[in-house]
């Protein structure tokens, strides 16, 4: 099956700009989808398909996608994105299944 | 209100079985897919499977392959999720989340609070 790749914890300042990668075979085929998670809550849908936001999601999360790697681009860092963000994308083994990234804890400075 | 109303935390022994489930409101609850996530605490998220309400299909990923059973009701808009078996490393909390598929994407637009499932003697 496949699998995603994502750096365990990034940081960025306050109001700065910060990407987080997803890499995988399977991005090669399928458009990743970015979940949001902050402590003691579901995870919120914040990016999907080629670069598309679910209504109520600022703006200054942009998604894009080069060869096997996924990014999901914060321009302009506020502190309530301080959170735990996953990437996840179809399996590309022919399997109907899912792969979710194991996560990127980002903290805000 | 668009939403997904999971069951309440539960408590197993190891070697029992639990259900959870999943009721939907405020859309069509056969016209996407249910798919169950869970999330040990301190880790990521882990896709257990999916099932299609309208057709009452199932797929389930190899980790779980018989343990887990999805099923659904849909006179009262309700899917459930069974794992047989419990151990310990299946206390969690586990998600339904509605699945949205198409030809180059796969994602989850709503999502349920979660039921946290305990394993413990």
């Amino acid at each position: 099956s496949s699998e995603l790749t994502q750096d365990p914890a990034v940081s960025v300042a306050l109001g700065q700009t910060v990407r987080i990668t997803c890499q995988g075979d399977s991005l090669r085929s399928y458009y990743a989808s970015w979940y949001q998670q902050k402590p003691g809550q579901a995870p919120v849908l914040v990016i999907y398909g080629k670069n598309n936001r679910p209504s109520g999601i600022p703006d200054r999360f942009s998604g894009s996608s080069s060869g096997n790697t996924a990014s999901l681009t914060i321009t302009g860092a506020q502190a309530e994105d301080e959170a735990d963000y996953y990437c996840n994308s179809r399996d590309s083994s022919g399997n109907h299944h899912v792969v979710f990234g194991g996560g990127t804890k980002l903290t805000v400075l | 209100q668009v939403q997904l109303v999971q069951s309440g935390a539960e408590v197993k022994k190891p070697g029992a079985s639990v259900k959870v489930s999943c009721k939907a409101s405020g859309y069509t609850f056969t016209s996407y897919d249910i798919n169950w996530v869970r999330q040990a605490t301190g880790q990521g998220l882990e896709w257990m499977g999916w099932m299609n309400p309208n057709s009452g299909n199932t797929g389930y990923a190899q980790k779980f392959q018989g343990r887990v059973t999805m099923t659904r009701n849909t006179s009262i808009s309700t899917a459930y999720m069974e794992l047989s078996s419990l151990r310990s490393e299946d206390t969690a909390v586990y998600y339904c989340a509605r699945g949205v598929v198409a030809t180059k994407h796969w994602y989850f637009d709503l999502w349920g609070r979660g039921t946290l499932v305990t394993v413990s003697s």
